[in-house]
C-alpha cells in the first residue's frame, strides 16, 4: 500500500506569515494529489486538489505544487489568518485502481497565532 | 444540493455488541466510502462501495462490513465490539469510483465501553 507522511506535524505562524506543509508517497502510480483541512469537531474538507499532469495549481491564497520525480507535493498558505488553524491532511490516490480508497497522511496541525 | 449526512452522530456500546451505522450521499453520486478516525491512527480507510457492489476493502477485520443500497444510501456494521473500536466514523460520497474528490459527513462518533 502506499506509504505517506507529512511534515512538520504541527506548525505554528504568525497571522499574515506563509504556511508549508509537505507531503511525500511511495507509490509512483499516484496520480491525484488532494488536501483536505479538518477543523476542530468538523469534517474534512477538500481545499484543493491537482493532478499529476500539473505542477502547481493556485486558488487565491492556497496553492499546491507537485514534484513526481521526488514523489512529494506541497500545500502553501499565504497571508494566513486565524480561520486557516486546522489540521491538515494530504491523501494521495492511485487512480488507476478506479476506487476512492485515499490513504491519509498523519496531519498537520496548523495554529495561526493572531 | 444536501450534503452527505450520517446517522447516528453519536452512540456508547459495550463490548460485545454490535453497531450500524447509516450514510445517504449526496444526490447524484453513486460512490461511498468509510474511514475511521482515531487520534492513534488517523484517518484510515475501510471500504468504498460503487452500485451496490463493494470495490475495495482496506485493512481491517472481517467485524467491519458494509452494503450499498439501490439509492446509493450506505451502512456499516461492526459486530463484536471492542473498546479500540472506539472512533469516528466518516462517510464519504463522489461521484465515481477513482475521481478522488471526497465529500464527508459529520460523521458518527462511537464509543466502545
Amino acid at each position: 500500500g502506499e506509504n505517506v507522511e507529512q511534515h512538520p506535524s504541527t506548525l505554528s505562524v504568525q497571522e499574515g506569515d506563509s504556511a508549508v506543509i509537505k507531503c511525500t508517497y511511495s507509490d509512483s502510480a499516484s496520480n491525484y494529489f488532494p488536501w483536505y483541512k479538518q477543523e476542530l469537531g468538523k469534517r474534512p474538507q477538500l481545499i484543493i486538489d491537482i493532478r499529476s499532469n500539473v505542477g502547481e495549481k493556485k486558488d487565491q491564497r492556497i496553492a499546491v505544487t507537485l514534484n513526481k520525480t521526488a514523489k512529494h507535493f506541497s500545500l502553501h498558505i499565504t497571508e494566513t489568518q486565524p480561520e486557516d488553524s486546522a489540521v491538515y491532511f494530504c491523501a494521495p490516490l492511485r487512480g488507476q485502481t478506479g476506487a476512492n480508497n485515499l490513504f491519509f497522511g498523519t496531519g498537520t496541525r496548523l495554529t495561526v497565532i493572531p | 444540493k444536501a450534503g452527505v449526512t450520517q446517522t447516528p452522530r453519536y452512540l456508547i456500546k459495550t463490548r460485545g455488541q454490535q453497531v450500524t451505522l447509516s450514510c445517504s450521499p449526496i444526490s447524484g453520486h453513486r460512490s461511498v466510502s468509510w474511514y475511521q478516525q482515531t487520534p492513534g491512527q488517523g484517518l484510515q480507510f475501510l471500504f468504498e462501495y460503487f452500485s451496490e457492489t463493494q470495490r475495495n476493502k482496506g485493512n481491517f477485520p472481517g467485524r467491519f462490513s458494509g452494503r450499498q443500497f439501490s439509492n446509493s444510501r450506505s451502512e456499516m456494521n461492526v459486530s463484536t465490539l471492542e473498546l479500540g473500536d472506539s472512533a469516528l466514523y466518516l462517510c464519504a460520497s463522489s461521484p465515481g469510483p477513482g475521481t478522488g474528490e471526497l465529500f464527508f459527513g459529520e460523521g458518527s462518533r462511537l464509543t466502545v465501553l
